[in-house]
């Protein structure tokens, strides 16, 4: 039974427009959730994260928002660049689990110029 | 600062062998993990390893194993191989207490 879907396997987004990745989760108990992306033949890179206190956490042209009651969080990115092209993972935890992350199958995102 | 080193980057076995792959986490970083990714499962996770201890383990047979020397550098060893466990192995580190974790690029296992 999945705990972390991305249900979107891939999203195409022209160059300049925003970017919605979405990212479900059934585990009342996750408290922390993180955003990673994946480049071909390298491991994946941390992205963004969000703890479950709060609703919005934003770096630069990457947000992550977090609904908790729909147990629903997503990462818009915005402006998009063709750089952006690449697998997002949507990643949760619960604090006693140390770095045991549940991890979304994750989303194609690609950039078109 | 060099990043998470994991050697080999490709591997080819046969069923029944074992196999060890090796993981060098970032200077200072006293946590290790692994994970596995498939196309089917995507990434789980395997255990964590923090000053030379398993920390936790993830729901993965007993064939699968590791460990972690004084120098934070962690080996998993993997017994009696299946086809199954054809993966991507990566391995993350992470400063004490924080899950922003810096992964490796992984080890391509195959077995034949």
């Amino acid at each position: 039974d999945q705990q972390v879907k991305q249900n979107s396997p891939s999203l195409s987004v022209q160059e300049g427009r925003i970017s919605i990745l979405n990212c479900d989760y059934t585990n009342s108990m996750f408290d922390y959730f993180l955003w990673y992306k994946k480049y071909p033949a390298e491991g994946p890179t941390f992205l963004i994260s969000i703890s479950s206190i709060k609703d919005k956490n934003e770096d630069g042209r990457f947000t992550v928002f977090l609904n908790k009651s729909a147990k629903h969080l997503s990462l818009h990115i915005v402006p998009s660049q063709p750089g952006d092209s690449a697998v997002y993972f949507c990643a949760a935890s619960v604090n006693q689990a140390g770095t045991a992350l549940i991890f979304g199958k994750g989303t194609t995102l690609s950039v078109s110029s | 600062k060099a990043g998470v080193t994991q050697t080999p980057r490709y591997l080819i076995k046969t069923r029944g062998q074992q196999v060890t792959l090796s993981c060098s986490p970032i200077s200072g970083h006293r946590s290790v993990s692994w994970y596995q990714q498939t196309p089917g499962q995507g990434l789980q996770f395997l255990f964590e390893y923090f000053s030379e201890t398993q920390r936790n383990k993830g729901n993965f047979p007993g064939r699968f194993s590791g460990r972690q020397f004084s120098n934070s550098r962690s080996e998993m060893n993997v017994s009696t191989l299946e086809l199954g466990d054809s993966a991507l192995y990566l391995c993350a580190s992470s400063l004490e207490d924080s899950k922003k974790l810096f992964f490796g690029s992984g080890t391509q296992l195959s077995v034949l």
